[in-house]
């Protein structure tokens, strides 16, 4: 069935360095596909979005580009700050609905 | 636009109890959906709507919980007897039927704890 497969986490990096998160995806057909970010103690906000193939979402220096031959479409970001430890959520719209992925905790170390 | 609107922020009550979570959508959105996260389960949808018409409840848990709109600025999702297990953040969204692309917008969610 539809699905969104993330990478596991808590993911731990020191302050500049660089991220990737994966992000692999189970779909009909060819959907819009998103990265949503959730900060401590608030809700899910849209971070970054993708509607075709080839698109590259980006926002706040992270991008992700939509790959329809591997189904993916991975957070990276050159330099994370302490300020972008969150949880990420990758997700894609099927149906009238989004589906999502478990989620991947990043936490920033100064 | 003041967003997703949903209340309490943070609610206590006691096993047996009913309870009751508010959702004000975005104005002009017409699609709403209820999810709720678990550090075990993680972000489970539990019912969502289209023109106030309730189209998919499967995630819905069991009789317990119920969910209305009875207008397109008002929802309700109610536990009636909560339980301890109920004990979760109860997300709602909103969004513009027909345009996929443009996302949901979540509120900042009630923490339920039901003790």
């Amino acid at each position: 069935g539809d699905s969104v497969t993330q990478m596991e986490g808590p993911v731990t990096l020191s302050e500049e360095a660089c991220l990737t998160i994966n992000c692999t995806y189970t779909a009909t057909g060819y959907p819009s596909l998103f990265w949503y970010v959730q900060y401590p103690g608030e809700g899910l906000q849209l971070l970054l979005k993708a509607t075709k193939a080839d698109d590259k979402g980006s926002n706040k220096g992270f991008e992700a580009t939509y790959r329809k031959e591997t189904t993916s479409f991975h957070l990276e970001k050159g330099s994370v700050q302490v300020s972008d430890s969150a949880v990420y959520f990758c997700a894609f719209n099927q149906g009238g609905k989004l589906i999502f992925g478990q989620g991947t905790e990043l936490s920033v170390k100064p | 636009d003041a967003g997703v609107i949903q209340s309490p922020r943070h609610e206590v009550t006691e096993m047996g109890q009913e309870v009751t979570l508010r959702c004000k959508p975005i104005s002009g959105h017409n699609s709403l959906f209820w999810y709720r996260q678990t550090m075990m389960r993680g972000l489970e949808l539990l019912i969502y709507f289209n023109n106030n018409v309730p189209i998919d409840d499967s995630g819905m848990p069991e009789d317990r919980f119920s969910a209305k709109m009875p207008n397109a600025s008002f929802s309700t999702l109610k536990i009636q007897p909560s339980e301890p297990r109920d004990s979760a953040v109860y997300f709602c969204a909103s969004s513009l039927e027909g345009r996929p692309a443009a996302g949901y917008t979540f509120g900042s969610g009630t923490r339920l704890t039901v003790v």
